[in-house]
């Protein structure tokens, strides 16, 4: 099956500092990425549409000028977490959408952000 | 709009025994359903899906789910549990014209004990 490699996958930063995850499609072109947040238990939350040459669409409620998107190539979607805050501690994943037939996600590992 | 409802956080079955964890959609339009596994601190892994035609779809590690379209529901199953399937699970759905844009359930634990 396709893969999606997410890096890095454990991050540890002080407040205040930028920290940058990268989602790659190894295998597969993918025009759209998603980015979402997922606290301890619970659900997956979708941040943002990450769109191949275009600005990202952000969720209700996500701060676009604190979750950076940046989707510049079809196989490569970076979310930066600016300034970060101990709140901003989570789990983060990515998934690529792979457009044949009637089209499937595919998911990276994740990347653990813990702020200090 | 899109919706998907896990009704139960936990689910506990014993190693051997059948097992059901379910999920319920709301979506406009013919209806992509999906699940997932995951395992801690890991990404989401595929299990199986329903597009279209049968309404009995089978996946991986000798899961299987129902599409009732009647009932909106799209329950997995298993018919003898592994204390390996003990993980989250997550139902998902998305509207057939929402390209990748799919809308996931609170999760399911699933817990198998020996």
């Amino acid at each position: 099956g396709a893969v999606v490699s997410q890096h890095p996958s454990w991050v540890i930063c002080k407040s205040g500092t930028s920290v940058k995850i990268e989602c790659r499609s190894l295998d597969f072109q993918a025009t759209t990425m998603f980015w979402y947040r997922q606290f301890p238990k619970q659900s997956l939350m979708l941040m943002a549409t990450s769109n191949e040459g275009s600005k990202a669409t952000y969720e209700q409620g996500v701060e676009k000028d604190k979750f950076l998107i940046n989707h510049a190539s079809l196989t490569l979607s970076t979310l930066t977490v600016t300034s970060a805050h101990p709140e901003d501690s989570s789990f983060y994943i990515c998934s690529a959408f792979r457009e044949v037939n009637t089209g499937e996600l595919f998911f990276g590992e994740g990347s653990r952000l813990t702020v200090l | 709009a899109q919706s998907v409802a896990q009704p139960e956080d936990q689910v506990n079955v014993a190693e051997g025994n059948p097992l059901t964890v379910k999920c319920t959609y709301s979506v406009s339009g013919n209806p992509y359903l999906f699940w997932y596994v995951q395992y801690p601190n890991r990404g989401l892994q595929f299990l199986l899906k329903y597009i279209t035609g049968d309404n009995l779809v089978k996946g991986s590690y000798g899961f299987e789910a129902e599409f009732n379209k009647s009932q909106t529901s799209f329950h997995l199953k298993k018919p003898s549990a592994l204390v390996s399937d003990s993980a989250l699970y997550f139902c998902a759905v998305r509207a057939n014209t929402n390209a990748g844009k799919s809308t996931f359930g609170d999760g399911t634990t699933l817990t198998v004990k020996p």
